[in-house]
């Protein structure tokens, strides 16, 4: 079975500020990666996945994540924040039929 | 609507009901994830269909949950004999089914319920 773990639980940032939030794994097959966001009073979104190929992803709004297999990790990137940004971000592993585990969730703040 | 939607927003209840959630989800999507989020976590997956079938129930923590999707859209979670540590938000999802593990996964709103 799979499992995730999210080391940031709150993070406070001014705006301009750099981000970057951790997600480790554990998955002994070929790894899914996933991180979604709640945005305040809206539903989960998908923000990026990784599947295969190039192990930097892109997603909307400016993130980025980077796979890498040897850390196992999957640590989401935004080099300059907004306020628009504040929100919680979930990261999740899957893999083949296996069902998304999630982790338990960032919370990021980001003052004006 | 284009999106995932559920029914109700909130539930409150008391310890020993049973309740029903509802889930409507995208049109086309062949696949519906069940999930649980308790404060401060992640969503937790209950379960997960294909179609009309339950492909995946590992994840219901006992036999007072069960969930159906009889004609392959919509789908009702039911929960017996509630009890207090059930309060969480339920969260709903479906996909286009090409894979359970790597498909994208688009959220309802979810339910909040409370037992008392």
């Amino acid at each position: 079975a799979q499992s995730v773990s999210q080391h940031n639980h709150h993070v406070i940032l001014s705006e301009a500020a750099s981000l970057e939030l951790g997600c480790n794994y554990s998955y002994g097959g070929t790894v899914n990666l996933f991180w979604y966001v709640q945005y305040p009073g809206q539903h989960l979104q998908l923000l990026l996945k990784y599947f295969s190929g190039d192990p930097l992803v892109k997603g909307i709004k400016g993130f980025e994540a980077e796979f890498i297999k040897s850390k196992f990790s999957f640590n989401l990137r935004k080099p300059s924040v907004q306020w628009s940004d504040t929100a919680e971000y979930f990261c999740a592993v899957g893999g083949g039929s296996y069902i998304p585990t999630f982790g338990r969730g960032t919370s990021l703040i980001v003052h004006p | 609507g284009a999106g995932v939607s559920q029914t109700p927003s909130n539930k409150v209840t008391e310890k020993g009901k049973y309740v029903e959630l509802r889930c409507d989800p995208i049109s086309g999507h062949t696949a519906l994830y069940w999930y649980r989020q308790s404060l401060g976590q992640g969503p937790e997956f209950l379960i997960y269909f294909q179609g009309t079938g339950a492909a995946d129930d590992s994840g219901l923590p006992n036999d007072r949950f069960f969930a159906v999707r009889p004609e392959g859209s919509v789908s009702t979670l039911k929960i017996q004999r509630t009890e207090r540590g059930d309060s969480a938000v339920y969260l709903c999802a479906s996909s286009f089914g090409t894979s359970g593990g790597t498909d994208t996964q688009y959220f309802g709103p979810g339910t909040r319920l409370t037992v008392l």
